[in-house]
């Protein structure tokens, strides 16, 4: 079965500075959903991946596919602390895997 | 809102008890999906159903059954419950069958005491 492993698990930044979550799978990544998620909330759709080498952003985050490294990454600019919070890499195909999540506190 | 609809939003209850949650999918949404998610487990996929029929299976305990109605709404039942079925309890939608967008539901919070 399909494994998300993300890294780091936590991660505290000041505010201001650019950071990066990574995700990587066990198998092909056929398409890759990055979720938000403010603890003991539901969850935010961030963006979807589903092309090797596609790149999307939406404000300050962008995230990449690369399909031959079966890794997504997702890059925040300039961090503020609404950007606080659990990030979550899911894989597709059918039902949608979960990496462990990335928590993220940003220090104003 | 989502468009997907969870109730209740909290529950709290005894072990050995059992209880009912609820998910209404997004409109139009044919394919729903349920998800644990514990401090120690993270976000575990439970089940998928797809128009009424059960489409994919994860880390389901015996214990857990679910199902899905004519008019897409799906319940998750939890019976003879520990304490450590205490979770977050996420329903998620989507058009089809094979993802193509998975809307969540703002989960049910379930306390075993």
């Amino acid at each position: 079965s399909q494994e998300l492993e993300q890294s780091p698990q936590s991660l505290i930044v000041q505010e201001g500075k650019n950071l990066t979550i990574n995700c990587t799978s066990s198998k092909t990544l056929y398409g890759l959903y990055w979720y938000k998620q403010k603890y003991g909330e539901g969850l935010i759709f961030l963006m979807m991946l589903q092309k090797g080498g596609e790149e999307k952003s939406h404000e300050k985050i962008t995230a990449k596919l690369d399909e031959k490294k079966q890794q997504s990454s997702l890059h925040i600019t300039a961090s503020q602390p609404s950007h606080a919070g659990i990030y979550l890499c899911g894989a597709a195909g059918g039902k949608l895997i979960f990496g462990q999540g990335t928590t993220l506190q940003v220090k104003p | 809102d989502s468009g997907v609809t969870q109730t209740p939003k909290h529950l709290i209850t005894a072990t050995g008890q059992r209880v009912t949650l609820r998910c209404s999918p997004r409109s139009g949404d044919l394919s729903v999906y349920w998800y644990q998610q514990s401090l120690d487990q993270g976000l575990q996929f439970l089940i998928q159903y797809y128009n009424g029929e059960e489409r994919a299976k994860g880390n389901i305990l015996e214990r857990f059954s679910a199902q899905q109605f004519p008019d897409l709404h799906s319940e998750l039942n939890l019976s003879s419950l520990e304490l450590g079925d205490s979770a977050l309890y996420f329903c998620a939608s989507s058009a089809s069958g094979k993802g193509g967008g998975y809307t969540f539901g703002s989960g049910t919070r379930l306390t075993v005491v």
